[in-house]
């Protein structure tokens, strides 16, 4: 199946900070998505990627489709405590078998106050 | 009320019980699905269903089976549990028609197989 490299794996941040973290693939995707999971709920999407170099805002969260199509990349801004969780990123390829969607192994985010 | 509805929330059983885990939805999805969390793995697919009696396998579907007798509801089931089946299972829907496969997922079932 695609495979998706997230990274980092893992990260802590003081309140404040600006964050960054990626996907990357080996296969041109056409779909990105991002999820974010609190502790103990299910990934609830935080913006969906259509169009290769597409640059998409929700609130603090700022999320890009890379132009070469096998990448992207989301930013969090002036991060606060309840940022903490983990991050996952999902990409649907362009190939056969293209309704389905590949996950990320997730970044998992903690916020020191 | 939730839109996708997993029961149990937490189940704790032993080795060779069958469990089922059911999910239910109330936005109307046609397809739904069911993966497999574990920790730094990510989620993976077991299995989905783009409609009723539809089922189709995913990338780790062998130890389970699912049914769909009903739009709304998708169950999965483990015939004879075993230790490495202990997860965080997710259920999730999603809708064609909004021209992208956005899912919506459940608060998950935590299984633990002794």
């Amino acid at each position: 199946g695609q495979q998706l490299n997230q990274s980092p794996q893992s990260m802590f941040i003081q309140e404040g900070e600006d964050v960054s973290m990626n996907c990357t693939s080996s296969s041109i995707f056409n779909t990105w998505l991002w999820y974010k999971q609190d502790p103990g709920e299910g990934p609830v999407l935080l913006i969906a990627l259509y169009k290769a170099g597409e640059l998409t805002s929700n609130g603090r969260l700022t999320a890009q489709f890379g132009i070469t199509r096998k990448d992207s990349f989301l930013n969090i801004s002036a991060s606060i405590p309840s940022d903490v969780g983990i991050y996952f990123c999902a990409g649907r390829y362009s190939g056969a078998g293209s309704y389905q969607l590949t996950f990320g192994k997730g970044t998992k985010l903690s916020v020191i106050p | 009320d939730a839109d996708v509805t997993q029961t149990p929330r937490n189940r704790i059983t032993k080795t060779g019980k069958r469990i089922m885990l059911e999910c239910s939805q109330t936005k109307g999805h046609d397809r739904m699905y069911w993966y497999r969390q574990d920790p730094g793995l990510g989620l993976r697919l077991i299995y989905y269903s783009f409609d009723v009696k539809d089922i189709n396998k995913g990338e780790i579907s062998d130890g389970y089976s699912v049914s769909r007798q009903a739009q709304a509801k998708f169950s999965l089931s483990l015939e004879s549990a075993i230790p490495n089946q202990t997860a965080l299972y997710f259920c999730a829907t999603s809708d064609p028609a909004s021209g992208a496969n956005v899912l919506t997922f459940g608060a998950g079932s935590r299984l633990t197989v002794l």
